[in-house]
């Protein structure tokens, strides 16, 4: 089995900081990586596909990179409704598997 | 605009079966070559994919709960389902019925539309 770990698990930040989050797999996943932002009580919410292909409607301040085994999400500058929890998410031969979360705080 | 939606929140006594049927709007499961699938979110914890199916009926599974789940889909009501047997209080959960990201034909590893969710409490 693939194994995930996604760091940090809580990360305290101030409006407009650049905050990145990180995701590193046991085995090659190719580009194969999602990141979800979630608010308390709603659905995740898809921000990139495929490693760093932003997805329709996804502000410009996040980006992701990264292939094969390490990957990061990047918020270049922090904005009040970006205070949320953080997934990422890798799929492997038909098994989608998320990270354990970011949650990004207010400093 | 694809909308999902799983019906309201509901109690399952342990040892029986939860059963969940999202519906979806804005779109046919027939007619479009998109996969369905199921999420779920125990109370202050993280995501775990349940399982998926293809509209045409093709099904996978979570490793780690294969052997007590079952996912089908009704073309005619343009609905997916959720079966799950022997629940526990271990299935006390968010349950989140969501579509994959497709792109030209090809699943993108993602998902893209998520339903508001559903809490399901395993209890006497």
């Amino acid at each position: 089995d693939i194994q995930m770990t996604q760091s940090p698990s809580t990360l305290s930040a101030s409006v407009g900081d650049r905050v990145i989050i990180t995701c590193r797999v046991s085995q090659s996943i190719n580009s194969w990586l999602a990141w979800y932002q979630q608010k308390p009580g709603k659905a995740p919410n898809l921000l990139i596909y495929k490693a760093s292909s932003l997805e329709s409607g996804v502000p410009s301040r996040f980006s992701g990179s990264g292939s094969g085994t390490e990957f990061t999400l990047t918020i270049s500058s922090l904005q009040p409704d970006d205070f949320a929890t953080y997934y990422c998410q890798f799929y492997n031969s038909y098994s989608w598997t998320f990270g354990q979360g970011t949650k990004v705080e207010i400093k | 605009q694809v909308q999902l939606q799983e019906p309201g929140p509901g109690l399952v006594k342990p040892s029986e079966t939860l059963s969940l049927t999202c519906s979806v709007s804005g779109g046919s499961i027939s007619s479009s070559s998109y996969y369905w699938g199921w999420i779920r979110q125990p109370p202050g914890k993280g995501l775990d994919w349940i399982g998926s199916i293809y509209y045409s009926g093709s099904t996978y599974y979570n490793p780690s709960l294969r052997s007590r789940v079952t996912i089908s889909v009704d073309t005619s009501k343009n609905q997916f389902s959720l079966r799950l047997n022997s629940v526990t209080a271990a299935d006390t959960a968010v349950y989140y019925c969501v579509r994959h990201l497709m792109i030209g034909g090809n699943e993108m590893g993602a998902f893209d539309f998520w339903g508001q969710g559903t809490m399901v409490t395993v209890s006497s």
